[in-house]
């Protein structure tokens, strides 16, 4: 089954630029989305298609997709980007999610 | 306001069947997806598969196939999720969430559901 991994946790500084990774083979050829959950609330879409903002997410929120690697990239983090973030892709008519990465602001 | 409604907690025994519902309002469903989402304590999220409004065709996820059950009611609005047989490790929080684009862009609150005996 087609797995996709990601690091984690990752740490940044506040107003610093935090990256995080989502790993699948081939990953690319396909749509990666990405998530945002803090404790205790549901997720959020953060970006869709590989690189789309849904309407009143953050600018600082960017991300792209090549080879095999997806790159969400929160620009001038705030301590309110704390939480875990997961990537999603599609293979085949199935979906999965990647491991998760929990961003700390330190 | 476009949201996905779910119904409250649940505990249950082994063995126990259960169904629980997500309920849509503020657009028009039968032109999109609903998935569900597992999501065990202090774990991540898992895909379980996902069913269309219109004629209630469903795909679902290799882990969950045969475990569970989705169905969907086009008069109400409503998709749910079945188990016949509950077992401990059913013990999870279950979202609902509209798909859109190839991603999920509306969740319900979430159905946390717990097993014990």
């Amino acid at each position: 089954s087609y797995e996709l991994t990601q690091p984690p946790s990752v740490s940044v500084s506040p107003g610093q630029t935090a990256s995080i990774t989502c790993s699948g083979d081939k990953l690319g050829d396909k749509y990666a989305c990405w998530y945002q959950q803090k404790p205790g609330r549901s997720p959020v879409l953060v970006i869709y298609q590989d690189n789309k903002r849904p309407s009143g997410i953050p600018e600082r929120f960017s991300a792209s997709n090549s080879g095999n690697t997806a790159t969400l990239t929160i620009s001038g983090t705030q301590a309110m980007d704390e939480a875990d973030y997961y990537c999603q892709a599609w293979d085949s008519s199935t979906s999965v999610f990647g491991t998760g990465t929990k961003v700390t602001v330190l | 306001e476009e949201q996905l409604v779910q119904s409250g907690a649940e505990v249950k025994k082994p063995g126990e069947s259960l169904k629980i519902s997500c309920k849509g309002s503020g657009y028009s469903f039968i032109s999109h997806w609903v998935g569900w989402v597992r999501q065990m304590p202090g774990k991540g999220l898992e895909w379980m598969g996902i069913i269309y409004f219109g004629d209630s065709d469903t795909r679902y996820s290799p882990s969950f196939q045969g475990q569970v059950t989705f169905s969907a009611d086009k008069s109400i609005s409503t998709v749910y999720l079945q188990w016949s047989s509950l077992k401990a490790s059913d013990t999870a929080m279950y979202y609902c969430a509209r798909q859109s684009e190839n991603a999920f862009d509306i969740w319900g609150q979430g159905t946390m559901v717990t097993v014990s005996s």
